[in-house]
């Protein structure tokens, strides 16, 4: 079975640039999640989808971060203009269904360097 | 609200050694709990996880973990390092029922000697 898939894998810009992250989830999973991960810290939710739709982005900074989940299957997730606290490593994951005792499968991850 | 403590952001033992990571968390109601391993320039991996039943639940790679509510607690434990075992480990709550958001601690890095 694929796991999740994400690109680029780096990704190095300026301050103000824009950038675009894709993702790929695991075959079938109805739940898509983008987290940031500072340096040093766990994961932190930005999104989360229910097939199209929105489930929880509280912690999405809307001024800057969008996300779309088009047909149910791949995501994007674009940051503009980019700040150098923007940053991080994202992380895409993927679960069957949606519920707390779900296991959320991650991708790789997509480090973003801002400069 | 929830949230996750990881004692430790750094934790070195020799090859052999009793591993011991120490997570804590705070919930109001009952919690779904998780560990995951996250390898360099990886994305997480899931150890085990805490729904209900049995509080020892065991995961992949030999490691076991303990809910103790009484305690606020679910430390990983796993008798004898291996050097396969360096990471990033990272504890996560869920509440037991209503949100889904996974909530992280800061990790902790596992070192092994050699």
């Amino acid at each position: 079975e694929a796991g999740v898939a994400q690109s680029p894998r780096y990704k190095i810009i300026e301050k103000r640039q824009s950038v675009a992250f894709w993702c790929n989830p695991i075959s079938g999973h109805a739940t898509l999640y983008w987290y940031q991960q500072i340096l040093g810290q766990g994961p932190k939710l930005l999104i989360q989808f229910q097939n199209n739709g929105v489930v929880d982005d509280s912690q999405l900074p809307k001024d800057r971060f969008s996300a779309e989940r088009l047909k149910g299957v791949d995501s994007t997730l674009k940051i503009q203009p980019a700040k150098l606290e923007d940053s991080a490593v994202y992380l895409c994951a993927s679960s069957l269904e949606t519920g707390a005792q779900e296991t959320q499968y991650f991708g790789p991850g997509t480090r973003l360097l801002v400069l | 609200a929830q949230s996750v403590t990881q004692l430790g952001s750094h934790v070195s033992v020799s090859e052999g050694a009793l591993v011991l990571l120490r997570c804590n968390y705070s919930s109001s109601v009952p919690p779904y709990l998780f560990w995951y391993v996250q390898y360099p320039n990886q994305g997480l991996q899931l150890l085990l996880k805490y729904t209900t039943g049995a509080t020892l639940v065991k995961g992949i790679n030999g490691f076991e973990a303990e809910f103790k509510k009484s305690e606020t607690s679910f430390h990983l434990t796993k008798p004898s390092a291996h050097m396969s075992d360096a990471a990033e480990y990272f504890c996560a709550v869920t509440l037991g029922q209503g949100a889904q958001k996974l909530v992280f601690g800061q990790g902790t890095r596992l070192t092994i000697n050699p």
